[in-house]
């Protein structure tokens, strides 16, 4: 069945260093969301991307959809401690209701 | 305005009991989705309702799984003689349209199911 794998699984880095999670898809997507989930919380959305090599830039976040829209990533500037939590990436694929999340990043910001 | 409720917040049950999970969506959403959340993991779907219609039952890993949204509303989860595998945090998400690849996802705060 259809799989959606992100890579890396955990992330520890210095506040002040640069973050990057890759999301890959086994199939095509139709869109991909990504969600932020806090320790204890639950997932808060981000951002969409619909359009194939879309790129869209939130403050310190840029969010990128491969050409092929099988594949995104996340990337955040200048990590602070308030960007701790997990990073999932969500896709459907067209046709149906069905949301498939990702297997998560987990990131951890060291002041 | 009120974002989605879920309650209870927090459920123990021996084994074989029944449960029932209950969420209040966004008024006036007409999507709402039932995800499972395993510790670690991320929230896997079990169901999709557009307005009273189930249109994707799917992810339901057993019979014993059953999902209602009768006035396209309030939306109840239903297990049925319960297992120690159904032990999870139980995700509600609604979004304001049936548009669902252009709406993002509104998530309650989950019920925290523990089997014992």
């Amino acid at each position: 069945g259809q799989q959606v794998m992100q890579i890396p699984q955990y992330q520890h880095v210095q506040e002040g260093e640069d973050f990057t999670t890759y999301c890959n898809s086994s199939t095509t997507l139709s869109n991909i969301q990504w969600y932020k989930q806090r320790p204890g919380g639950h997932p808060v959305f981000l951002i969409q991307l619909v359009k194939s090599g879309e790129v869209k830039k939130q403050k310190r976040l840029t969010f990128q959809f491969g050409e092929a829209k099988k594949n995104s990533s996340l990337h955040i500037t200048a990590t602070q401690t308030t960007d701790v939590g997990t990073y999932f990436c969500a896709g459907t694929t067209s046709g149906t209701y069905k949301y498939i999340f990702g297997t998560g990043t987990r990131l951890k910001v060291l002041a | 305005g009120a974002g989605v409720s879920q309650s209870p917040r927090y459920k123990v049950a021996k084994r074989g009991q029944d449960v029932a999970l209950r969420c209040d969506p966004i008024s006036g959403h007409v999507s709402l989705f039932w995800y499972q959340q395993a510790l670690g993991q991320g929230p896997e779907f079990l169901t999709y309702f557009q307005n009273e219609a189930q249109l994707d039952k799917s992810g339901l890993p057993s019979d014993r799984f059953f999902a209602e949204r009768p006035e396209g509303s309030v939306s109840t989860l239903k297990i049925q003689r319960t297992q120690q595998e159904d032990s999870a945090v139980y995700l509600c998400a609604s979004s304001p349209t049936g548009a669902v690849s252009y709406n993002e996802q509104f998530f309650g705060p989950g019920t925290r199911l523990t089997v014992l």
